[in-house]
């Protein structure tokens, strides 16, 4: 099975700081990775998909970019509605398996 | 619009079989590449995906979960039904099921659903 880190676990930030988390795959990926958004008490959301398209909606200060085995998630100009936890996920094949999640707070 | 939502027991005892029912709407899950796919989060912890089913009954598991799965589905009541045997206090979790949208190229899930929190105890 492929298996996915993130970096850090967690962070804490100011409103408006530039905010980065990596994502690691234990082998190639390709560009088969999804980001999700997490908020407290809710089901993960989709933020960006193939690593580097963000969902229709998705503010721009949210980018993503990697390929291969190397990822990495931005906000720029973090919000006080971006406190969440992050999750990674690949999709390169099955099982799929998702990072440990980074959370984000203010 | 496509939503999803879980169903079933809330406690289950140490051995016994948890059913889980994904009720949705919004989509038929009769489409090629369709799927639904459970994916459980114990309490502060990481996400696990669990189970996919297709909307060709082709169904996967986790390998480390398989002997103690099945999914099936209903799509003339548009209902997924998970079954986990033999739980035990580690399966205590939240159970989410989630769509697999016929147009992504691979296995990623959007939306999911709420989620049900299960506790495995005596």
């Amino acid at each position: 099975d492929i298996q996915m880190t993130q970096s850090p676990s967690s962070l804490s930030a100011s409103v408006g700081d530039r905010v980065t988390i990596t994502c690691q795959a234990s082998q190639d990926i390709r560009n088969f990775l999804v980001w999700y958004q997490q908020k407290p008490g809710r089901a993960p959301k989709v933020l960006t998909i193939d690593a580097s398209k963000l969902k229709t909606g998705v503010p721009s200060r949210f980018s993503v970019g990697g390929l291969g085995t190397h990822f990495t998630f931005t906000i720029s100009g973090l919000q006080p509605e971006d406190v969440a936890t992050y999750f990674c996920q690949h999709y390169d094949s099955l099982p799929v398996t998702f990072g440990p999640g980074t959370t984000v707070d203010i | 619009q496509i939503t999803l939502r879980e169903s079933g027991p809330t406690v289950v005892k140490p051995t016994e079989t948890l059913t889980l029912t994904c009720s949705f709407s919004g989509f038929s899950l009769t489409t090629t590449r369709e799927g639904v796919g459970w994916v459980r989060q114990p309490p502060g912890k990481a996400l696990e995906w669990l189970a996919m089913i297709y909307w060709n009954d082709d169904a996967y598991y986790n390998p480390l979960l398989k002997r103690r799965l099945i999914v099936t589905k209903d799509t003339s009541e548009n209902q997924v039904v998970l079954t986990m045997i033999d739980m035990q206090p580690a399966d205590t979790a939240t159970y989410y099921c989630a769509y697999r949208p016929w147009v992504a190229v691979g296995d990623f899930f959007d939306p999911w659903g709420q989620g049900t929190l299960v506790t495995v105890s005596s």
